[in-house]
């Protein structure tokens, strides 16, 4: 599975918004861009994915570099309850014999600060 | 409350007890997927289920456990022999095309 380089960990003050980084430079033609969160003491939660093309949801933005070989997770106003562990994951298409398990990383600890 | 739910939250055994999992995913997900977290690192794939199929097993899953999903719906994960270095958070999850949700874990002591 391709791999995901990101930053232990990062901190914001709330009401900012947050950048974080991922890179992906061995990602494959068809490897999705799958970001989830992990609240203290909860199961991770999906926070958004891409493939080529920037996204938005209501959660977040993706940017995805034009090579691909990177991505950011935009949080455009952080608050207290987005203190989590950001994972950043390649999640191969479907197809095949992935059968789309994802691989997690240890993932970016971020602080948002009152 | 329409996620996927794990049963119990919490499980203390001695070590070389058995001990059994439940995992009731979302009704209409037809895939399924248990991963493992030890405390600090990310979730570690162990099995998936595809309706009753189990269709991918890691080399993590050793032969004292087992996973089972009867009829497709609910799923079991049974841990035979019990050791201290299985204490770790159970993890499981069902998926649509594109987000797989997690339910709360059962976290696992081994004493």
């Amino acid at each position: 599975d391709a791999k995901t380089t990101q930053p232990n960990s990062m901190e914001s003050n709330e009401e900012e918004p947050v950048h974080l980084p991922c890179n992906h430079s061995t990602i494959s033609g068809t490897d999705y861009i799958h970001w989830y969160r992990q609240l203290p003491s909860q199961g991770p939660e999906y926070v958004i994915h891409g493939l080529t093309s920037n996204v938005n949801n209501r959660m977040a933005s993706l940017a995805i570099a034009e090579d691909r070989k990177s991505s950011t997770l935009i949080l455009h106003r952080a608050t207290l309850r987005d203190a989590a562990v950001y994972y950043c994951i390649l999640r191969p298409n479907a197809g095949g014999t992935s059968y789309g398990k994802l691989t997690f990383g240890q993932g970016t600890i971020l602080t948002v600060h009152p | 409350d329409t996620g996927v739910s794990q049963d119990p939250r919490h499980k203390i055994t001695k070590r070389g007890q058995n001990v059994t999992f439940r995992c009731d995913p979302i009704s209409e997900h037809n895939r399924l997927y248990w991963y493992r977290q030890t405390l600090g690192q990310g979730p570690e794939f162990l099995t998936y289920f595809q309706n009753e199929a189990q269709l991918e097993k890691s080399r993590l899953l050793s032969d004292r456990f087992s996973a089972e999903r009867p009829k497709g719906s609910f799923s079991t994960l049974e841990i035979q022999r019990t050791e201290q270095g299985d204490s770790a958070m159970y993890l499981c999850a069902s998926r649509t095309e594109n987000e797989q949700y997690f339910g709360p874990g059962t976290r696992l002591t081994v004493t």
